[in-house]
């Protein structure tokens, strides 16, 4: 049983489109982060939300944290063909625990 | 970017094999990681090191040892590989628990 799930596993998309994706938990997280992992290479960090209800953007891309501290969400405005990867929540319990990776969304953005 | 280096890249074995992994960091930072990456299932830690000679177990540690006797190396052992630790293994290294990971390049092992 994944401690994180996200949602959608596989996202196919049109260039120009809008998207979220989910990561769920029914644990409580004292942060969340967020990875995007391109095609034979590592996953790179994106952002940290610590605060529940946070808002943060990173040009196209915004990530939310649930008020709960149980899940957060990344919408990306007007998807391009860069945006395409996996992308893997990831959450620590504690400051001073490992951290939990979730399953990964799979996003293609076709031109 | 943090400077970590994984070695080899690709690497085709037998089953019953040994098989040792290397993770080579610039970076001084203190912990370390071994993960492996299997679709649906997403990172899953393997070992991690919080120091020279100190190391500890993660979720799916059965079948692997580590060893780190270098602050800036880090190996992953398969004792006698078997068809299902074929993977995507992935190095990472943090200041501490709890602080963002850095990444390797990933090392992609088949088991035959």
């Amino acid at each position: 049983t994944q401690l994180l799930e996200q949602s959608p596993q596989f996202l196919s998309i049109q260039e120009g489109e809008n998207l979220t994706v989910y990561c769920n938990s029914s644990s409580v997280f004292s942060s969340l982060q967020w990875y995007r992992q391109e095609p034979g290479e590592g996953p790179v960090l994106l952002v940290t939300v610590v605060t529940g209800g946070e808002v943060k953007k990173l040009k196209r891309l915004t990530f939310q944290f649930g008020d709960a501290r149980k899940d957060s969400s990344l919408h990306i405005t007007a998807a391009q063909p860069g945006d395409t990867g996996l992308y893997l929540c990831a959450g620590f319990k504690t400051s001073y625990d490992k951290v939990i990776f979730g399953p990964g969304t799979s996003l293609s953005v076709i031109p | 970017d943090a400077g970590i280096t994984q070695s080899p890249r690709h690497k085709v074995t037998e089953t019953g094999t040994p098989v040792t992994l290397r993770c080579h960091q610039t970076e001084n930072h203190r912990y370390m990681y071994w993960y492996r990456q299997d679709p649906g299932h997403g990172l899953r830690l393997i070992h991690y090191s919080y120091g020279v000679k100190d190391t500890d177990k993660g979720e799916v540690s059965d079948g692997y040892s580590v060893s780190r006797s270098k602050t800036e190396d880090f190996l992953l052992t398969l004792e006698s590989a078997t068809s299902s630790q074929t993977s995507v293994y992935f190095c990472a290294i943090s200041w501490a628990l709890g602080e963002t990971q850095y990444f390797g390049p990933g090392t992609r092992l088949l088991v035959l």
